[in-house]
Order: C-alpha cells, then structure tokens, then sequence
C-alpha cells in the first residue's frame, strides 16, 4: 500500500465549476502538506502549503487538512482553461526530514 | 529573484554511459533536494543535500550519487546507465530553518537509449 493514495483521473470539468481534488494518506508523522501544479513538460510548481488541520485559502484556491481522517482536499473555484494541469499532493514530517512524499497525481482538464 | 535552474534541460544517453546532472537553487535556500519523476512510479525522492553533507537518502541504488558544493549548487550522477532510468530528474531547493516549502526546478528530461 502507498503512503499517499491520490485518484489519478484524469478529471474533465466545464469551465466555472468547482473542483476537488483529494489525497489519503497513512503515514501519522506527516506534518506539512502541500499541492503542486504541473504543466506537460514543466517542473512542479508549489500552490498551497499547510500545517495544521483546518482551512487555508489563496484566491480560488482552498486546501483543506484533517489530520484526524488523514485526508487532504484542494478545492479550486470558478475554474478556468487555463487550470488544465496536473495536480500533485505532497507531504512530509518535517523538522529536517526534507523527503516529500507525493501522491500520483491527478490529471485536470478545464473545458471551455 | 531567480528560481531553481537545471542543466541541461534534456539528454541522451546509451546503455552504460554515466551522466551528470546539474542543479542551481534559489538564493539563500541551502538545501537541495533530487527527484525522478517517471509515468509508472510518479515522482520519488532520491536524496537531499544541505551544508555539502547528504542528510537524506531514498531507496535508490547506488549508481545514483549526488554532491552540493559550498555555493549551494548540487549536482547528481547516474553510472552505467540502464534503459529504466529514463525519467524526468527534478531538482528543488529550500530554505531550512523555517518553512518547508520545497519550490522546483524545470528539471532534465533524460533518455536512455
């Protein structure tokens, strides 16, 4: 079983509506979460960084963390064409411990 | 200010040849971190680097080495390369003291022919 189980899609959603994007995870010791983004043929770009359980938004986006369900969800509202990527959860226990863990990742198209 | 820079961007290599990947990271930020990134196995972490020492280390074998410099730059060598080694290598870097946040590179796109 992987440490991070994240539904590879791929996903395809008309422009405007609400996406959501989700990742498991079974490792207790994770600490930091984060969502990255990545374009075909591009290095992953980091969205969203979270430490403790609860809500943190950024624009459209939300990302959410329950550690006690050890589940973590990116919501990305009034989507747009140009969101179509993919979209990589990641995770580590940090104090020193750099090794990110990430999920499969899930691939988002945004229909015009 | 400048983001993480990978050279070269690509490469192609033949069975048993050995190739070295280089990795300049974010100003300031002295950990540096290699990934490869493959369509079956996704991306896994192969080892981090922070003050020249590696601190980290994934489940790699050891055709795959790597080394930061007193600059912060790091670089990573693959020996005797196998067909399986193709993949995308990433390289992220971080400023250790406080957040974690990890930013990447555009990474080397490496085949093995």
């Amino acid at each position: 079983q992987k440490e991070v189980e994240q539904d590879p899609g791929p996903l395809s959603v008309p422009e405007g509506a609400i996406v959501s994007l989700n990742c498991t995870y079974s490792n207790s010791a994770f600490q930091y979460f984060m969502w990255y983004r990545q374009y075909s043929r591009k290095g992953p770009e980091l969205l969203m960084y979270t430490y403790s359980s609860g809500n943190k938004e950024d624009g459209r986006f939300t990302a959410q963390v329950d550690k006690s369900s050890k589940y973590i969800s990116l919501f990305i509202r009034d989507s747009q064409p140009s969101d179509s990527a993919t979209y990589l959860c990641a995770m580590n226990q940090g104090q020193g411990a750099q090794k990110l863990v990430f999920g499969q990742g899930t691939r988002l198209t945004i229909n015009p | 200010k400048a983001g993480v820079t990978q050279t070269p961007r690509y490469l192609i290599k033949t069975r048993g040849q050995q190739v070295t990947l280089s990795c300049s990271p974010i100003s300031g930020h002295r950990s540096v971190s290699w990934y490869q990134q493959t369509p079956g196995q996704g991306l896994q972490f192969l080892f981090e680097y922070f003050s020249e020492t590696q601190r980290n280390k994934g489940n790699f074998p050891g055709r795959f080495s790597g080394r930061q410099f007193s600059n912060s730059r790091s670089e990573m060598n693959v020996s005797t390369l196998e067909l399986g080694d193709s993949a995308l290598y990433l390289c992220a870097s971080s400023w250790v003291g406080g957040s974690n946040e990890q930013f990447f590179g555009p990474g080397t796109r490496l085949t093995v022919l």
